[in-house]
């Protein structure tokens, strides 16, 4: 069950610029570092943000993320056919005890 | 480079039970935690446990808690998900990730998946 919001999809043109939202609550986007993973169709989802804006290696810096408050969101610059996705963000919950998850927002390019 | 390769899966009836294991190599396992995320074919990820790299720590999502056991043996490398009671809804992709639990000051967060195991419970 996911407890972080996304909006189903979000698009552009390769060049443009676009963001997703994230939006939880106090006891884990208020509380917690968020963190975003990119999934391709059939495979494993890979990190492609942590500590709200912390980019792992080998990520380009299109790729930025944001916090404020109990919302999160993501940017992606420079729109490329490769970024075409879906992309979840994710918290740890004080209340749950666990991770949350986003309910996921599919890019298209 | 992290490898996590998960195995054990397969079609099982409901009220019946499965283990899952998720085999690590090219990191020292016994100093990381663990995580189970299932996703169920067509939807979203969901999180189902995590333990501590000594394995003191177990975590459980509600949906499978007092169902699922998860455990690890760092001698072998190795994580596990004892899953009991199983329904339908339990249909799902189950893949182990890599953890970074460092709390309020250092974020917790997922860096490495498995490509997962499909469960199917069907009559």
């Amino acid at each position: 069950q996911s407890v972080l919001t996304q909006p189903p999809s979000a698009s552009g043109t390769p060049g443009q610029r676009v963001t997703i939202s994230c939006s939880g609550s106090n006891s884990n986007i208020g509380y917690y570092y968020v963190s975003w993973y990119q999934q391709f169709p059939g495979t494993a989802p890979k990190l492609l943000m942590f500590r709200n804006n912390q980019r792992p290696s080998g990520v380009p810096d299109r790729f930025s993320g944001s916090k404020s408050g109990t919302s999160a969101s993501l940017a992606i610059s420079g729109l490329r056919s490769e970024d075409e996705a879906d992309y979840f963000c994710a918290a740890w919950d004080a209340s749950l005890t666990g991770f949350v998850f986003g309910t996921g927002t599919t890019v298209s390019v | 480079e992290v490898q996590l390769v998960e195995s054990g899966g397969g079609l099982v009836q409901p009220g019946g039970s499965l283990r899952v294991s998720c085999a690590a190599s090219e990191f020292t396992f016994s100093n990381f935690a663990m995580s189970w995320v299932r996703q169920a074919p067509g939807k979203g990820l969901e999180w189902v446990s995590s333990i501590s790299g000594t394995g003191d720590y177990t975590y459980y999502a509600d949906s499978v808690k007092g169902r699922f056991t998860i455990s690890r043996d760092n001698s072998k490398n190795t994580l596990y998900l004892q899953m009991n009671s199983l329904t339908v809804e339990d249909t799902a992709i189950y893949s182990c990730a890599k953890a970074v639990f460092r709390g309020l000051y250092g974020g917790n967060y997922l860096d490495y998946w498995g490509q997962g195991t499909l469960v199917a419970v069907s009559s």
